[in-house]
């Protein structure tokens, strides 16, 4: 079956800094999504991607869909305490009815 | 608020019993998911339901089962449960057949078998 593998799996870093996570498939998908996962929360949508080499920005978030449509990163500019959380990506193929999900990145942010 | 609404939020049980778990999707939604979260784990995907029909089905456990009912609610029935089931159940809806690819999550039904 279709797999996500997302790195890195947990992340550590100071106020202010930037933050590059990414999720890598083993086929070909035709939608990336990047989610992110509050304690205590359901995952909200932060990004969605529906073309091949597509690059898309929400403040400071900044996503891409990969050329060869296996891959997609996310990007956190300027980290503040409120980005703490679990980032998921999430791909869907062609006519696929499933969203598969990545194993998410753990982001704690260090004052 | 995703307007998704899952009970219990919490639940607490023993071996061997079941349990069911419930939830109301976004008014005008059609589609219900059910995924699983274990500790420490990525969400695994079970069931889809679009208008009251099983539409895909994921790594489900014959021991799972789910429904959707005239009124678009879902119920995901979980039975001879054990220690291994313990894990957050997340309830998703979308508009259509996930065209987007935009899911509205619950926050989660966490179960504990003991």
């Amino acid at each position: 079956g279709q797999q996500l593998n997302q790195s890195p799996q947990s992340m550590f870093i100071q106020e202010g800094e930037d933050v590059s996570m990414n999720c890598t498939s083993s086929s070909i998908f035709n939608t990336w999504l990047w989610y992110k996962q509050d304690p205590g929360e359901g995952p909200v949508l932060l990004i969605a991607l529906y073309k091949a080499g597509e690059l898309t920005s929400n403040g400071r978030l900044t996503a891409q869909f990969g050329i060869t449509r296996k891959d997609s990163f996310l990007n956190i500019s300027a980290s503040i305490p409120s980005d703490v959380g679990i980032y998921f990506c999430a791909g869907r193929g062609q006519g696929a009815q499933k969203l598969v999900f990545g194993q998410g990145t753990r982001l704690t942010i260090n004052p | 608020d995703s307007g998704v609404t899952q009970t219990p939020k919490h639940l607490i049980t023993a071996t061997g019993q079941r349990v069911t778990l419930r939830c109301s999707p976004r008014s005008g939604d059609l589609s219900v998911y059910w995924y699983q979260q274990s500790l420490d784990q990525g969400l695994q995907f079970l069931i889809q339901y679009y208008n009251g029909e099983e539409r895909a089905k994921g790594n489900i456990l014959e021991r799972f089962s789910a429904q959707q009912f005239p009124d678009l609610h879902s119920e995901l029935n979980l039975s001879s449960l054990e220690l291994g089931d313990s894990a957050l159940y997340f309830c998703a809806s979308s508009v259509g057949l996930l065209n987007t690819g935009e899911l509205f999550f619950g926050e989660g039904s966490r179960l504990t078998v003991l």
